[in-house]
């Protein structure tokens, strides 16, 4: 089975600081996918990321980065000089490759609230 | 504008009532989900359908009931048999059921008096 383990449930940081949220996933599948939605008040999930598994590429997109690490079943996200903005619930999620007849079953974290203090 | 529409945001219904969500998406996406999120918890999966008259239970299928009778729309009912509806109701599209990324609409907050 499939498992998503984001064991920090609340974080709180000023704004300009860096913040690593971290991500443990488990599965037997040698072919997967792994995500980060973020969640802001309104309750949307907005996605930010994908990763497949034969990608350890580290990836940076403006202030955020991915770190994949496969060797600890790791991927874990920074946000570079948080802003206030940055204040939402993150989730890491997990899909199995289920081809092309079988639906992308999403495994997700139970999110980290990031708070973002001025 | 092309996305995904849940609606109404907030509902409010008694004890012992059926009541339908509604998700509908214009982006020509195959595949539709529904997902519930309790508070401080991640999102677990009830059903999904990977194309149009058809769909799977996911984990927490029990006392929910779908139907995809068109590409675009694929309504939840929450049926009175749903022990503890009170939730966060999120509806997601993808490409296809191969192409794993899921984009979400804005959530349905349903309260059960």
């Amino acid at each position: 089975a499939q498992k998503v383990t984001q064991a920090q449930t609340e974080i709180s940081v000023v704004e300009k600081e860096d913040v690593t949220l971290d991500c443990v996933y488990e599965t037997r599948d040698t072919t997967y996918y792994l995500f980060w939605y973020k969640q802001p008040p309104s309750g949307e999930l907005v996605f930010l990321i994908r990763r497949n598994s034969f990608d350890e590429q580290n990836e940076i997109s403006g202030r955020y980065s991915w770190n994949f690490q496969k060797s600890t079943s790791s991927f874990n996200f920074t946000i570079t000089a948080s802003q206030v903005v940055d204040s939402a619930v993150y989730f890491c999620a997990l899909s199995e490759n289920g081809g092309e007849t079988s639906g992308s079953r999403l495994t997700f974290g139970e999110g980290t609230q990031l708070t973002v203090n001025p | 504008d092309g996305g995904i529409t849940q609606s109404p945001k907030y509902l409010f219904r008694k004890e012992g009532q059926n009541v339908t969500l509604s998700c509908e998406q214009n982006l020509n996406h195959d595949a539709m989900y529904w997902y519930r999120q309790d508070p401080g918890q991640g999102l677990r999966l009830i059903y999904y359908s990977q194309i149009v008259n058809d769909f799977q239970k996911g984990d927490i299928a029990e006392g929910y009931s779908v139907s995809r009778e068109k590409k675009e729309s694929f309504p939840l009912t929450v049926t009175s048999a749903q022990k503890n509806p009170t939730a966060f109701y999120l509806c997601a599209s993808s490409i296809g059921a191969g192409t794993v990324t899921q984009y979400f609409g804005p959530g349905t907050r349903l309260t059960v008096l």
